[in-house]
């Protein structure tokens, strides 16, 4: 089956420029997660959502950073007036129903993000 | 303090040794457990989830002691394929977060 999906999958863009990166999750998932990891670093959590509920924002960085997500499946990402230091991978995480005994993360490839 | 850490290595191990890594993590309310492995340049994937009575696939091994809120992967017979970069993750249904320790690099040398 198809696992999850990211697009796109690099973008270079120049400081100052909005960006939107998208997430498609694994069909039937509820829980969705953004993190993103600089080079040689560890994962940072960014934001969660879980199906209908208000998503767990706390994760971001600043208030350039927005996510939502339309009808519980696709999700979007939107980085405003990027800085060089906004420059990672963005990592998109889906996983089954919440409180489901062990819950396996399933990653997207990744957005390599490079701001100029 | 961070949620999860992990000693980030890097371990260089000769092809067939066996190679142990460790991971605490500080909230004692956490309730699952996983080793991801992520390749270079690519997203993590789950390696295995780490039982409360130990849990052993092929060749890796994983603990887990509540009690020091600690938990290991053992790799024997280690191969070339095994190189990677081994993350220590622990769920938390508080906030339904996983929190990732920032990885432990393995590679193994012909």
């Amino acid at each position: 089956g198809a696992g999850v999906s990211q697009s796109p999958s690099n973008k270079v863009t120049e400081k100052g420029k909005d960006v939107e990166l998208r997430c498609d999750p694994i069909s039937g998932h509820t829980a969705l997660y953004w993190y993103r990891q600089s080079l040689g670093q560890g994962l940072e959590f960014l934001i969660y959502f879980q199906g209908n509920s208000a998503p767990d924002k706390s994760g971001l960085p600043s208030d350039r950073f927005s996510a939502e997500r339309t009808g519980g499946s696709v999700s979007t990402l939107t980085i405003q007036r990027t800085q060089q230091e906004d420059s990672a991978v963005y990592l998109c995480a889906s996983s089954p129903e919440a409180g489901a005994g062990f819950r396996e993360q399933f990653f997207g490839p990744g957005t390599r993000l490079t701001v100029l | 303090r961070k949620e999860v850490e992990q000693d980030p290595g890097p371990f260089n191990v000769p092809e067939g040794a066996t190679v142990a890594f460790n991971c605490t993590y500080s909230n004692s309310a956490s309730q699952s457990f996983f080793w991801y492995r992520q390749d270079c340049r690519k997203e993590p994937k789950l390696l295995m989830s780490v039982y409360s009575s130990g849990n052993e696939d092929g060749r890796f091994t994983a603990q887990l002691n509540r009690a020091s809120q600690y938990i290991s992967l053992l790799i024997r017979d280690s191969k070339l394929s095994d190189s990677a970069t081994y993350l220590c993750v622990v769920y938390s249904n508080t906030g339904n977060q996983f929190y990732f320790g920032t990885g432990t690099s393995l590679t193994v040398i012909p």
